[in-house]
C-alpha cells in the first residue's frame, strides 16, 4: 500500500483481555518497528525486525508481550492479560532499510479498562 | 535522564513568527531525526541528517556533531504547522525519541 497500516485505530480492553495489533508496513520495506507512546511523551522502542528475523526486542516491557513477522511483511503486536498502565498508542513504522528513513502508520490507541 | 531533551516543552507563537525548537543528546550519534506529529495523528518524518544543514520548504534542520546540539527552525509560521515535534536519534537500529515539544500558532 502507499503507507503504513495500523489496525485497527482504536481498541479498548478489559484488564485481563489478550490483544493483538496489527501493522501493515509498506510493501517492500525490509525494516519493521514497534513503538509505544504514552500519553504526553515521545515513543519508546519496543521491538524491530528485518524482514521475518526479530533482531531486537529488548524493548518488550514484559513476558506479556510479543510480537511476530512470519512472513517478512505484515506483523502482529500481542499483549496477554492486558493492563492498565499497557494503555497508550501502540506505532508502527517501516523504512526500506536501517537509517534511511523511516514511515509511520497512525497508530492504535489502547485502553485498558 | 532522557538520552534526548527538547527545549522548550511547549512554544506559542502568532502567525508569521520564525520558530527554533532545540535538541540535544548525550552520546555520539549516526543520524538524528527530525518529526512532526498532530494531534490524533500519524508520526511523519521531516528530516534525518548527520552534518550541516537541510532545508524543505519553511522547514530548516541544523545539527552540530560537536556539541551535540540540532535545531529545528520554522520560518513564517502558519497555523497549520501547529504540531509535537519530535528529535529521535539512532541508536543502532532503533531510535530513542525526545519527550517533543509542543508547537502553536495563532493566527
Amino acid at each position: 500500500g502507499a503507507g503504513v497500516s495500523q489496525s485497527p485505530r482504536y481498541k479498548v480492553a478489559k484488564r485481563g483481555q489478550d490483544v493483538a495489533l496489527r501493522c501493515d508496513p509498506i510493501s517492500g520495506h525490509v525494516s519493521l518497528f514497534w513503538y509505544q507512546q504514552a500519553l504526553g511523551q515521545g515513543p519508546e522502542f519496543l521491538t524491530y525486525f528485518q524482514n521475518e528475523a526479530q533482531l531486537d526486542k529488548s524493548g518488550l516491557p514484559s513476558d506479556r508481550f510479543f510480537a511476530e513477522r512470519p512472513e517478512g511483511s505484515v506483523s502482529t503486536l500481542k499483549i496477554q492479560r492486558t493492563q492498565q498502565e499497557d494503555s497508550a498508542v501502540y506505532l508502527c513504522a517501516s523504512s526500506p532499510e536501517v537509517n534511511y528513513g523511516y514511515t509511520f502508520g497512525s497508530g492504535t490507541r489502547l485502553t485498558v479498562v | 535522564k532522557n538520552e534526548v531533551e527538547q527545549s522548550p516543552q511547549n512554544l506559542t507563537a502568532q502567525e508569521g513568527e520564525f520558530i527554533t525548537i532545540n535538541c540535544s543528546y548525550s552520546v555520539g550519534i549516526s543520524a538524528l531525526h527530525w518529526l512532526q506529529q498532530h494531534p490524533g495523528g500519524g508520526i511523519v518524518s521531516l528530516f534525518m541528517l548527520s552534518s550541516g544543514k537541510k532545508k524543505h520548504g519553511r522547514l530548516i534542520a541544523t545539527i552540530n556533531i560537536q556539541e551535540k546540539h540540532s535545531s529545528l527552525h520554522i520560518t513564517a509560521s502558519h497555523p497549520r504547522d501547529s504540531a509535537v515535534y519530535i528529535c529521535a536519534r539512532l541508536n543502532t537500529d532503533k531510535l530513542i525519541f525526545g519527550t517533543g515539544t509542543r508547537l502553536q500558532v495563532f493566527p
